[in-house]
């Protein structure tokens, strides 16, 4: 079965600070992946995916991941964290084997980045 | 502008009485989908849709409905809400089944 797992419930970081929001998945085939972000009382925005081509995508607000077939990660980073940075964060697998289009989703990691 | 929009936002409601959460995209997208966020859950796929008039389960149908009359509406239906369905409803859709999900403002459900 397809699945998505984000290791942490919680991440902090210090404003400035490079952050790392940890994915792994385990999927049969090519994976298509995303990573999401929810602010409070807000839909999911969309900020990257990979579906093929180069191993590191960048994304909005700076963010970027880097898909590692070997390790089946897919981990979302930023160079230098702000504090509007903060929130909810998501990482996805579309289900595209069974032909379903299902969202995959991890159970969601909520960034803190403290001033 | 591109969105998805979703009515209500919030809402509060008697076990038994039926209601609809509407659900409508201007983007002309043939996929659509239903999600309700539950805290250390994730997101979890209720219903989908690949174009008018397919619609089929996702991981935790039970006690819901959908109708994909038109392209750009799918209205989730909870015909007898019970309180294990209070929870925040998110409707998506996109392109394709390998594109990014648009996702709506959610609706915050609560059944008492």
């Amino acid at each position: 079965a397809q699945s998505v797992a984000q290791p942490e419930d919680q991440v902090n970081v210090a404003e400035g600070n490079p952050l790392t929001v940890k994915c792994t998945y385990s999927v049969s085939g090519n994976p298509y992946l995303f990573w999401y972000v929810q602010y409070p009382n807000r839909g999911l925005q969309f900020l990257l995916k990979y579906i093929t081509g180069d191993n590191l995508v960048k994304g909005s607000y700076g963010f970027e991941a880097e898909f590692n077939k070997s390790q089946t990660s897919f981990h979302l980073k930023k160079p230098s964290a702000l504090v509007s940075d903060s929130a909810l964060y998501f990482c996805a697998v579309r289900d595209v084997s069974g032909n379903t289009g299902k969202l995959i989703f991890g159970q969601g990691t909520t960034l803190q980045v403290k001033p | 502008e591109a969105q998805v929009t979703q009515n209500p936002r919030y809402l509060i409601t008697v076990t038994g009485k039926k209601l609809t959460v509407t659900c409508s995209q201007n983007m002309n997208h043939e996929y659509m989908s239903w999600y309700r966020q539950d805290p250390g859950l994730g997101l979890r796929q209720i219903y989908y849709s690949m174009n008018v008039e397919v619609t089929d389960k996702g991981d935790v149908p039970e006690g819901y409905k959908v109708s994909r009359k038109e392209k750009r509406n799918f209205p989730l239906i909870l015909e007898s809400p019970s309180p294990n369905q209070t929870s925040l409803y998110f409707c998506a859709s996109s392109l394709s089944i390998k594109s990014k999900a648009f996702f709506g403002q959610g609706t915050r459900l609560t059944v008492v």
